[in-house]
C-alpha cells in the first residue's frame, strides 16, 4: 500500500483567488496522479506529474488553469488559479505502486 | 470510447441482507478492474484488481467477480459499517484509470 497525506483537508476559498494543494508519499514514485472528484460526478483524472517533467494534462484541463510542481520523488503540488464556483470539488492526490492506484484523503475546496 | 457504469446508483439493505453491486465496462484493451469503498470526506480505499475473465476475490464480507463486459461485488451478510459508496473503476490500453459514478451503500441495523 501507500501512505499519502495532502494538506489542507479543505478550504474556502474566494472568487478570482488561488489555492496550492499539497501531496505527500511514504516513499518514492515515479508518477503521481491528481483527480477532481465533483459531487455526483465520477473521479476524473486532471493531469499525471513525472519529476523532472512537464505534467501531462488530460482534455478538458490546462497548465495555467491547474499549474503542478514535482520537485522531488515523495511530493507533488497541485494549484487551482482563478478560482469559480464551479472548481468546488474534492482534488485527490494518487499514486501507482505494484501495478495498484492508491489515493490520499482529498482536499475539499469550496469557492464562494 | 472506455467507459464505466456503475449500478444501482444508491442500495439500502438491512443487516444482514445480502446483494450485489453491478460494474458495466467498455475497455479496449483491458489492464485490471478496480474496486474501491469512498468513505464521506475520505479517499477512496483500494479493495481488489481483476485482471482476466473468471477471477475471483474475497475480503471478509466482499467477493468481487469479473466477466469480459462486468464485474461483481457481492455481499455477504452485511453489516452497518460496511456502508459507504463503492467505485469502480478500469485501466485500459491508454493506462489512465476510468471511473464509474459509484453506488452509495446503507446498510441499517
Amino acid at each position: 500500500s501507500a501512505v499519502i497525506s495532502q494538506k489542507p483537508s479543505r478550504d474556502i476559498c474566494q472568487r478570482g483567488t488561488s489555492l496550492t494543494i499539497q501531496c505527500q508519499v511514504d516513499s518514492q514514485v515515479t508518477m503521481m496522479f491528481w483527480y477532481r472528484q465533483q459531487p455526483g460526478q465520477s473521479l476524473t483524472l486532471i493531469a499525471t506529474a513525472n519529476q523532472g517533467s512537464e505534467a501531462t494534462y488530460e482534455s478538458g484541463f490546462v497548465i495555467d488553469k491547474f499549474p503542478i510542481s514535482r520537485p522531488n520523488l515523495t511530493f507533488s503540488t497541485l494549484t487551482v488559479s482563478n478560482m469559480s464556483p464551479e472548481d468546488s470539488s474534492i482534488y485527490l492526490c494518487s499514486v501507482e505502486r505494484a501495478s495498484e492506484q492508491f489515493f490520499g484523503p482529498g482536499t475539499r475546496l469550496t469557492v464562494l | 470510447e472506455d467507459q464505466v457504469t456503475q449500478s444501482p446508483e444508491a442500495l439500502r439493505l438491512q443487516e444482514g441482507e445480502s446483494s450485489s453491486l453491478n460494474c458495466s465496462y467498455t475497455v479496449s484493451g483491458l489492464r485490471g478492474l478496480f474496486w474501491y469503498r469512498q468513505d464521506p470526506g475520505k479517499g477512496p480505499e483500494f479493495l481488489f484488481t481483476l485482471y482476466s475473465a473468471g477471477e475471483e476475490k474475497e475480503k471478509e464480507r466482499l467477493k468481487a467477480t469479473l466477466t469480459k463486459k462486468e464485474s461483481f461485488l457481492h455481499i455477504t451478510a452485511p453489516k452497518p459499517e460496511d456502508s459507504a459508496t463503492y467505485l469502480c473503476a478500469v485501466r485500459g490500453s491508454q493506462g489512465n484509470l476510468i471511473f464509474g459514478k459509484g453506488t452509495k451503500l446503507s446498510v441499517k441495523p
